[in-house]
């Protein structure tokens, strides 16, 4: 299957500082690219859905202006989380598909990126 | 979104076979039913997925029901490395307000002993 990278895997900020985390699709190109969030023993939560050159689809209650999406090119998704309190210390994970067979929109998920917030 | 109802936890004994069960009572016509796995701190990874018949990979095998209402998934020989959560989703991939969006229920938490 096609392969979803995503760094960095873990990292540790102070509070009211902005994280970057990148998305990279390394074998395809993905035209959609989507963002999970998922707490301790919670299962994964979509965020938002971003397409290449277009502005992302937030789901109900995520903050677009708190949860930043670029999705500049065919192999990369960037999601920032701005002025990060500690309540966003969790587990963010992207996933990426293409839709082009023989694909057709089946999602391929990154390895995740653990976000601490002191 | 049509939802799926899953045990919350299953075991099963190294190199026995497991039997994962999905109730989808509300399926559409267009839903394909995925499966993913989720091993501890790692993303989801895809297992198998089907719309009316059953389908077999390297993985595990789906059982879909006749009526689509329910399927299962069957690791046929279960491994230590096997152990994780396991959910099943419904999806349809042409739906124009949701685009293939996945959304993940609880899953069943699979414990395999030795």
């Amino acid at each position: 299957g096609a392969v979803v990278s995503q760094h960095p895997s873990w990292v540790i900020c102070k509070s009211g500082t902005s994280v970057k985390i990148e998305c990279r699709s390394l074998d395809f190109q993905a035209t959609t690219m989507f963002w999970y969030r998922q707490f301790p023993k919670q299962s994964l939560m979509l965020m938002a859905t971003s397409n290449e050159g277009s502005k992302a689809t937030y789901e109900q209650g995520v903050e677009k202006d708190k949860f930043l999406i670029n999705h500049a090119s065919l192999t990369l998704s960037t999601l920032t989380v701005t002025s990060a309190h500690p309540e966003d210390s969790s587990f963010y994970i992207c996933s990426a598909s293409s839709s082009s067979p023989p694909d057709n929109n089946e999602q391929f998920f990154g390895p995740g990126t653990r976000l601490t917030v002191l | 979104d049509a939802k799926t109802t899953q045990p919350n936890s299953m075991e099963s004994n190294e190199e026995e076979p497991v039997h994962l069960p999905c109730n989808h009572s509300t399926i559409s016509g267009t839903d394909y039913i995925h499966w993913y796995r989720q091993l501890p701190s790692q993303g989801p990874e895809y297992v198998i997925h089907g719309l009316t018949s059953n389908v077999n990979n390297r993985m595990a095998s789906l059982a879909i029901a006749e009526d689509r209402k329910s399927s299962t998934l069957i690791l046929h020989r279960a491994t230590l490395r096997d152990a994780a959560v396991y959910y099943c989703i419904l999806r349809d991939p042409d739906r124009g307000s949701t685009l293939g969006r996945l959304y993940f229920g609880r899953g069943t938490q699979l414990t395999v002993w030795p």
